[in-house]
Order: C-alpha cells, then sequence, then structure tokens
C-alpha cells in the first residue's frame, strides 16, 4: 500500500523553541492533512490543505502543501506545554480514496 | 454538538472470540470510518461505510466486518481473535462519503490475551 515517511519520529524540544516535521511520499497526493493525538484520545484535526503550494495557518500551527504535491510540513512556532502529543500527516489520493497516515512524530516539551 | 462516540472504551478478550465494537458519528454525519492503530503499523483504514453502504475497504482479513445502520451508527466485528489484533480501534465520521475531514472518536482499546 502506499507509504508516507514522517520524519522526525520524535522531537524533544524547550518550551519557547519553534518545532518543524515534514512528510513525504512518492506518490502525488491531492490532499494534505495534520492531525494532533493525545495521550487516550482520537487524532484531532490540525489542518487541512487542497491545492499544491498552499500555505495555511492555525494559530501558532503553519502547514504547507509541496509544490510537488509529493509532500507537506507543518512548524509549531513557541511552544509550549499542551503542544506535547503524537502529530501525524494524512494524504489522500484521488477523491475516492481513503487516507493514508505517516507513523507521527511524537514532541516532548520541556519547561 | 457532541462528538464521536466509542463503546466500549476497553475490551480484554482471549484469543478465538469474537469481539462487537460500536460507533455513534456526529449527529449529522452519514459516513463512519475505522482504522486500526497499533505502535508497529500506525493508522490502518480498515473500513469506510456510507448510507448502509460499504464504500472502501482496507487490506484486512475477512475476520473483520462491519456495518452501518440507518442513523448512522456503526459497528465494527472481529471474529476469531488472535493476538495480534491488540491495538487501539478508531472510528471517523465526517458529513459526506469519501470526505477527508474526519473526526475521531476516542478509540476502542482492544487486548487479545
Amino acid at each position: 500500500g502506499q507509504q508516507l515517511n514522517q520524519s522526525p519520529q520524535s522531537m524533544f524540544i524547550q518550551e519557547g523553541e519553534d518545532v518543524s516535521m515534514n512528510c513525504t511520499s512518492s506518490s502525488i497526493f491531492n490532499t494534505w492533512l495534520w492531525y494532533k493525538q493525545d495521550p487516550g484520545e482520537g487524532p484531532v484535526l490540525l489542518i487541512a490543505l487542497y491545492k499544491a503550494g498552499e500555505l495555511t495557518s492555525n494559530g501558532r500551527l503553519t502547514a504547507q502543501f509541496g509544490i510537488t504535491r509529493k509532500d507537506s510540513f507543518l512548524n509549531i512556532s513557541a511552544s509550549i506545554p499542551s503542544d506535547v502529543g503524537i502529530y501525524f500527516c494524512a494524504g489522500q489520493l484521488v477523491g475516492n480514496t481513503p487516507l493514508v497516515f505517516g507513523k507521527g512524530t511524537r514532541l516532548s516539551v520541556i519547561a | 454538538k457532541a462528538g464521536v462516540t466509542q463503546t466500549p472504551r476497553y475490551l480484554i478478550k482471549t484469543r478465538g472470540q469474537q469481539v462487537t465494537l460500536s460507533c455513534s458519528p456526529i449527529s449529522g454525519h452519514r459516513s463512519v470510518s475505522w482504522y486500526q492503530q497499533t505502535p508497529g503499523q500506525g493508522l490502518q483504514f480498515l473500513f469506510e461505510y456510507f448510507s448502509e453502504t460499504q464504500r472502501n475497504k482496507g487490506n484486512f482479513p475477512g475476520r473483520f466486518s462491519g456495518r452501518q445502520f440507518s442513523n448512522s451508527r456503526s459497528e465494527m466485528n472481529v471474529s476469531t481473535l488472535e493476538l495480534g489484533d491488540s491495538a487501539l480501534y478508531l472510528c471517523a465520521s465526517s458529513y459526506r462519503d469519501f470526505d477527508n475531514e474526519q473526526f475521531f472518536g476516542p478509540g476502542t482499546r482492544l487486548t487479545v490475551l
């Protein structure tokens, strides 16, 4: 099946630092999404991207749909303790196919 | 508006048993997707239902099945449980079929002994 390569697998950062993570694929995707999962909960949708080159923000979060349509990036600015969790990228190849998820980036924030 | 609810939240079963998990989507949502989440494989798509019809199916054996009722509630069933079926089973709902903006429930943690 399709694979999304998400990196890094884990990150330890100081509170206040900026964070960057990315997702790449060998296939072209029509949609990219970023989710966050807290312990004991299901993933929560953070940002959805629909056009190549699109840059979208949600508060301190900014995500970009790569121009090649094979990658996406998520940046978190001025990290705070509640940013701790696992961040997943997900892509949709075409309109009637299921989402494919990356394996996640585990973010730890040191106060 | 209430979110996606899943019951039960935790289950312990033994090999060979069968299990049924339930999902109630957000009010007004007609599409329900099921995923299996494990540390090794991550989130793997199981199936999607819309208006009581299965629209998509992932690469899982026939022991995994599901259905959707007329009120959009969905159930998934796993028969002849194996140790490897231990996982967090997540349900996600969306308004339309093939909708990529999916809203997830908290999951059912299944442990097979």
